[in-house]
Order: C-alpha cells, then structure tokens, then sequence
C-alpha cells in the first residue's frame, strides 16, 4: 500500500503558525478517524503528539493540534518554538490492510 | 511509566535471519488488548510498519514482509521477539518496538532504537 503524502519540509520563525498536510484516500484517511502525528528528533525515536485525528497525549503542549477534511489530515503548530525543530510523520487506519501507513515525514526548520 | 528498549546485533550478513529482542516495563502483555509492535525507519527514510502481536497473540504483518517476519511474546519475560529471514542491504535501519494501548491505532510510546546495518 503507499504511503500517506505529506510535503517534504516546511519552515516558520518563531511565534508564527503552520500546517503540515497529510493526504491519503478514502480507503485511509477518507474513511476513517484514525490519524496520528508523531514528532521526531534528530537521533530519537518518535512521540505521538496526536491521535484519532484532534487527541492529544497527556503532556502534549496544546500548542499542537490536529484536524481532518476529506482525505487529508493536517497537524497545526502555534506559536512556534525551536524546540519544535522536528520531523513529523502522519498515519492512518488503512483498509487495505492489518496495519497502519506512515506518511513520507515531513522535516520542520525553524527559522 | 511505560518504558520499552530493543536489543540485537548492530550488524548482519546479507542472507542472514535476523532477530530482535524488545524488552519492556510498565505493563503486561496479558492484559487485554494491549499490544506491541515493530517500526522501521532506514537512514533518512520514512517509518514503516512491520509487525504487531496483541495480548491474545493476534499477530499482524506489513503485507509487502509477511513472509520474512516471525513475531512472537515471552510474556513471563515481559519480551517481544522478531525475526526477519533473508537480510539484505535494504533492510538497513534503525528498528523500533512500541506500545499500543488497547485496540487503537497509534503507538502512545516507543523506545529508543536499535540500529542493524546488513554488510558482508
């Protein structure tokens, strides 16, 4: 099955906002409420930061939050911060199999 | 708190079986619905699932590995082993096991990694 889309970096400055978009197909993301974000830094394993599309993990600023239109799903960050400097990865339910897909990461700079 | 570490060689030889060992705390794999999976990520590339045991031994496979994977749980250890048959170059990665809390689709904790090259 392939991966969920996500763009491949995007960048913001401090205290700024921005979106990462994940888009998959209505045999995934379309279909289901089962999308979760996950944060990676460099040389870490990865944190779940969202889960069922807009959740967050106890601990998880609300800085971060999640959302879902159609078949795309979309990570929110606010008020950035350096310590935001990721990679983050969506993922979904998926029908076409027993596991989950990952999204190809999306690598965040802040400026 | 929930901690999970993996453990296994840091090098293979291509054709060879590889096995991983994930060893945790803070939970038990007998408790209803609770699972533990196996995450891959090659250097600089995406994740990607290979597999999922749940705590009745439900057992899930990534589709496109199935037949190279083996999972399987030592509950009185608290351990989660995979095996992968027929190592090649591009099984070069840095492997994860992590924990899912009940029949839900997201890994609310992970461990640290263990990174396996596959070189003669």
């Amino acid at each position: 099955q392939s991966a969920l889309t996500q763009p491949a970096s995007v960048s913001g400055s401090p205290g700024q906002s921005i979106t990462i978009s994940c888009t998959g197909t209505s045999g995934d993301l379309g279909g289901y409420t089962y999308v979760s974000w996950y944060q990676q830094h460099p040389g870490k394993g990865p944190q779940l930061i969202i889960y069922d599309v807009s959740s967050r993990p106890s601990g998880v600023s609300d800085r971060f939050s999640g959302s879902k239109s159609g078949s795309t799903a979309s990570l929110t960050i606010s008020g950035l911060q350096a310590e935001d400097e990721a990679d983050y990865y969506c993922s979904s339910y998926t029908s076409s199999s027993s596991l989950e897909i990952f999204g190809g990461g999306t690598k965040l700079t802040v400026l | 708190q929930i901690t999970l570490k993996e453990s296994g060689p840091t090098l293979v030889k291509p054709t060879e079986t590889l096995t991983l060992t994930c060893t945790f705390s803070g939970f038990s794999l007998s408790t209803s619905g609770v699972g533990v999976g196996w995450i891959r990520q090659p250097p600089g590339k995406a994740l990607e699932w290979l597999a999922l045991i749940y705590s009745d031994a439900d057992k899930r496979y990534s589709p496109s590995l199935k037949s190279r994977l083996t999972i399987n749980r030592d509950t009185s250890k608290n351990q989660v082993v995979l095996t992968m048959t027929n190592m090649g170059p591009v099984d070069t990665a840095t492997y994860y096991c992590a924990h899912r809390r009940g029949y839900y689709y997201y890994l609310d904790v992970w461990g640290k990694g263990t990174t396996v090259t596959v070189s003669s």
